[in-house]
């Protein structure tokens, strides 16, 4: 079946390096990937996504790369602030006839100062 | 203001009650869902409204009912819950189902059943 999954439940940096977040999907047939920060007591929000025609996308201080031949996604954050400390979801459309996103099971990012 | 107003934040039910959890968004999208998130799990898909007519319907057990009266209100019911159903209630809404973008979410309902 589908599945999203993401590779460390936990990640610890130190601020001001750089953090990589991973994430392998199974559906390859997926066309949109997203990336999203939860924060304690709060519902998840968008960061930055990808659609399956590109390799790289870049926010600010955020880029996503996506290999396609083996199925991953990483999410990539530069100059790691303590303000980046949460819980942080990939989620994949698995097919092109429906919205539905479907959801890893998290990375936790505690930043030490 | 995330767009998605999720009321109220924290709920504590008994197993007999009735409650219902209120989800609004302010952002003009036609779709609206339903997550719940359970410590240590994915968030899981529970319900999908597109243009107010339910799309989607995850095997959730009848204890939980979902109401969408229009585009920008969504309702979970709930009755005679178990402890299992403990879990943040998460409320989504996007431009349409189907379509380009990702989710906006509200903040949640913690749930707990007692």
């Amino acid at each position: 079946g589908e599945s999203v999954g993401l590779h460390l439940p936990t990640l610890s940096v130190q601020e001001g390096d750089n953090s990589i977040i991973n994430c392998a999907y199974s559906n390859s047939a997926s066309d949109y990937f997203i990336w999203y920060k939860q924060e304690s007591g709060k519902g998840p929000q968008f960061i930055i996504d990808i659609r399956s025609n590109m390799d790289k996308r870049q926010g600010q201080r955020v880029t996503v790369l996506l290999n396609k031949t083996v199925k991953h996604l990483s999410l990539q954050i530069a100059a790691t602030q303590p303000g980046d400390s949460a819980v942080y979801f990939c989620a994949e459309r698995g097919s092109s006839n429906t919205g539905k996103l479907i959801f890893g099971q998290g990375t936790t990012l505690q930043v030490k100062p | 203001e995330t767009g998605v107003t999720q009321t109220p934040r924290h709920l504590v039910m008994g197993m007999t009650n009735k409650k219902s959890l209120k989800c609004e968004q302010h952002l003009g999208h036609n779709a609206m869902y339903w997550y719940k998130q359970s410590a240590k799990k994915p968030l899981e898909l529970m319900f999908v409204y597109s243009l107010e007519e339910r799309v989607e319907n995850n095997s959730v057990p009848s204890r939980f009912s979902p109401e969408c009266p229009n585009s920008s209100h969504l309702f979970l019911h709930l009755h005679t819950l178990q402890p299992e159903d403990s879990a943040l209630y998460l409320c989504a809404s996007s431009q349409g189902w189907g379509e380009g973008d990702g989710y906006t979410f509200g903040s949640g309902t913690r749930l707990t059943v007692v």
